[in-house]
């Protein structure tokens, strides 16, 4: 059974502070992405990595960063958090391959209240 | 222009009724186009993955028309456990990026 896991369900932080989310995949999956889900605004890409050690900006990167130095693990980082950086964040991961049909896991995501 | 649009919902439905959702995307490079099911305050899960020639799984029968840039989702006789928001998501290429429509809520009642 693949698994996506992320290191909290619930947080809360105050404006200002540094906030780290984890993810971390059981499947030896190559590409691993982050996103925010707001109501009304669907499922946004912050951050992608298709491997180790690379990161490319998906559509909402600002005031976000990401790190990736083991396969399994993909680490969203909000440098200083701000209050409307209030939102669900959801991690994904997925198989990299030429086909296009491989399924796209995700964890069960983080709440995040920045107050 | 969204990239991905979809009905915006929600569809509140009796047991048993048949109701079809479409969405629309505006690449028409796009390369491979699923249907994610997503229930409330859980993550999104594959539903399925829609073929050139369509597909059906069960009750769920979904569609892509290239010409017309759509695809669609038929859930026949609809069961209360169907209710959930149902996720368009197209691949705009071979990476591994996609695109997520906003999803449209389903309700069925008894």
């Amino acid at each position: 059974d693949v698994k996506v896991t992320q290191s909290s369900r619930y947080l809360v932080k105050r404006t200002g502070e540094k906030v780290f989310l984890e993810c971390v995949q059981d499947m030896d999956h190559e590409n691993m992405f982050w996103y925010r889900q707001d109501p009304g605004l669907g499922l946004r890409l912050i951050y992608f990595s298709y491997d180790v050690k690379m990161k490319e900006k998906g559509d909402i990167p600002e005031g976000y960063s990401v790190s990736r130095e083991k396969k399994e693990r993909f680490s969203l980082i909000l440098e200083s958090a701000s209050t409307n950086q209030t939102s669900m964040y959801l991690c994904a991961s997925r198989k990299s391959s030429g086909l296009s049909f491989y399924e796209q896991y995700f964890g069960p995501g983080t709440r995040l209240t920045v107050t | 222009r969204k990239e991905v649009e979809q009905d915006p919902g929600p569809f509140n439905v009796p047991e048993g009724a048949t109701v079809a959702f479409n969405c629309t995307y505006s690449n028409s490079a796009s390369q491979s186009f699923f249907w994610y099911r997503q229930d409330c305050r859980k993550e999104p899960k594959l539903l399925m993955s829609v073929y050139s020639s369509g597909n059906e799984d069960g009750r769920f029968t979904a569609q892509l028309n290239r010409a017309s840039q759509y695809i669609s989702l038929l859930i026949r006789d609809s069961k209360l456990s169907d209710s959930a928001t149902y996720l368009c998501v197209v691949n705009p290429n071979q990476g591994g990026k996609l695109i997520f429509g906003q999803g449209t809520e389903l309700s069925v009642k008894p």
